[in-house]
């Protein structure tokens, strides 16, 4: 596995920013993904860095360290509906692997 | 809708028994994966198909099979069940079997075991 790691639970406000972390061992590393969960549904993407730097996708932007074996994932102007989890995932080995999940909750 | 479909949505069964999972992949997709996701665990990845070919074992257990069948539909097979067994089993497919780029996932299957 990419020993992922991301923090198990994060609250925030509705309308505010908020960073999720996410580490992964670095060897075999072939691409950093990022999905959102909502409760009992299917993941469903969000953004996928194989280089360095940041992506950005409307309210939501996902950047990437490679020498660091770091990435985050910053939603911003938080509404209530992206309550969810949110799992950071390594392409490496070929074998896309998760870590457990960082469980959002916006509160208004 | 992410175009993958697993049957079925929901399945409630006995310690002991045997279980059928089913995926049809999306439309041109060559690769599929087999997750088992519990309460207390992320997303774990059981298996991967390849156009009928294994590609790819994870933590997948003994009595646990699978395989992908011409028309890429593939099957997951849960024998000798046991309440630990109980999950959502989620069915992902790619274009290509490299692991990267986006996964499309179908709505899962639900399984109790009692």
């Amino acid at each position: 596995g990419q020993n992922i790691d991301q923090p198990t639970e994060m609250t925030a406000t509705e309308g505010a920013i908020v960073q999720i972390n996410c580490t992964y061992q670095t060897s075999g590393f072939n691409g950093l993904f990022w999905y959102q969960q909502h409760a009992g549904e299917a993941p469903t993407f969000l953004s996928y860095n194989v280089l360095d730097g940041l992506e950005e996708k409307g309210r939501f932007s996902s950047f990437l360290s490679r020498s660091k074996g770091y990435s985050y994932l910053l939603l911003k102007e938080l509404q209530m509906k992206d309550s969810a989890s949110y799992l950071c995932g390594s392409g490496g080995s070929y074998i896309p692997t998760f870590g457990r999940g960082t469980s959002l909750i916006v509160h208004p | 809708d992410s175009g993958v479909t697993q049957t079925p949505k929901h399945l409630i069964t006995a310690t002991g028994q045997r279980v059928t999972l089913r995926c049809s992949p999306r439309s041109g997709d060559l690769s599929v994966y087999w997750y088992q996701q519990s309460l207390d665990q992320g997303l774990q990845f059981l298996i991967q198909y390849y156009n009928g070919e294994e590609r790819a074992k994870g933590n997948i257990l003994e009595r646990f099979s699978a395989q992908q069948f011409p028309d890429l539909h593939s099957e997951l097979n849960l024998s000798s069940l046991e309440l630990g067994d109980s999950a959502l089993y989620f069915c992902a497919s790619s274009v290509d079997g490299r692991g990267t780029g986006e996964l499309f996932f179908g709505e899962g299957s639900r399984l109790t075991v009692l």
